[in-house]
């Protein structure tokens, strides 16, 4: 059974660079899409982007200027970099790996990770 | 604001049928077929209930169902369970590679 878990620093300061990692374990990365979304407390749902096990990635438009994610087969991780951070971040990160060879069907979720911006 | 329009929030009793609809645009909904939804529980992760508009993954009961018509797409619960009180996120894909959820529903069973 894959299972995902999500780690990274739970406070990051204004303007700085908010780093996650999420590990997969149980299954491999190769052969999927894997997916970033996160949720401000008591809000919706936002996906951020996703990257393919080969590297090509593709993200939320209003987020491009600011995301980077990346895979690790080696170490069968993924990751997530977003700069210059601001209140407005605050959320619950989750990562997500896609059904099948879809880009649109989160089908397992790690159990997310909160992350708050504040200085 | 999110980009797709869910109601706040539904209700029924246990035994009942409630649907919950997701509006979007021709250039989301209306355009693909590839519309899900997602059940979360407090503090728990989203699970998928409903992938391609209809379609249920395994484990899912059949209770749960979807459908579409132009722009809005509908998540139906038949035979309401206790258990079911939940929010419940539709998604879509999206014009230009992108992909939008739902501002989401909090589902009462009364």
């Amino acid at each position: 059974q894959v299972q995902l878990q999500e780690s990274g620093p739970g406070l990051v300061k204004p303007s700085e660079t908010l780093s996650l990692t999420c590990s997969v374990s149980g299954g491999f990365i190769k052969g999927y899409y894997w997916s970033w979304i996160r949720q401000p407390p008591g809000k919706a749902l936002e996906w951020i982007g996703y990257v393919y096990y080969s590297g090509s990635t593709n993200y939320n438009p209003s987020l491009k200027s600011r995301v980077t994610i990346s895979v690790d087969t080696s170490k069968n991780q993924i990751s997530l970099k977003l700069s210059s951070v601001t209140a407005a971040d605050t959320a619950v990160y989750y990562c997500a790996r896609l059904y099948d060879s879809s880009v649109d069907v989160f089908d397992i979720w790690g159990q997310g990770t909160m992350v708050t911006v504040s200085s | 604001q999110s980009a797709l329009t869910q109601p706040p929030s539904a209700s029924g009793s246990p035994g009942q049928s409630v649907t919950i609809s997701c509006t979007g645009t021709i250039r989301d909904i209306g355009g693909y077929n590839y519309v899900s939804w997602y059940q979360q529980h407090p503090g728990k992760a989203p699970k998928l209930m409903i992938y391609e508009v209809s379609k249920r993954p395994s484990g899912v009961p059949d209770r749960f169902s979807g459908s579409k018509s132009g722009n809005t797409a509908s998540l139906t619960v038949s035979g309401l369970q206790a258990e079911d009180e939940a929010d419940y996120y539709c998604s879509s894909f999206a014009h230009s590679n992108n992909l939008l959820f739902g501002g989401g529903t909090k589902l009462t069973v009364l």
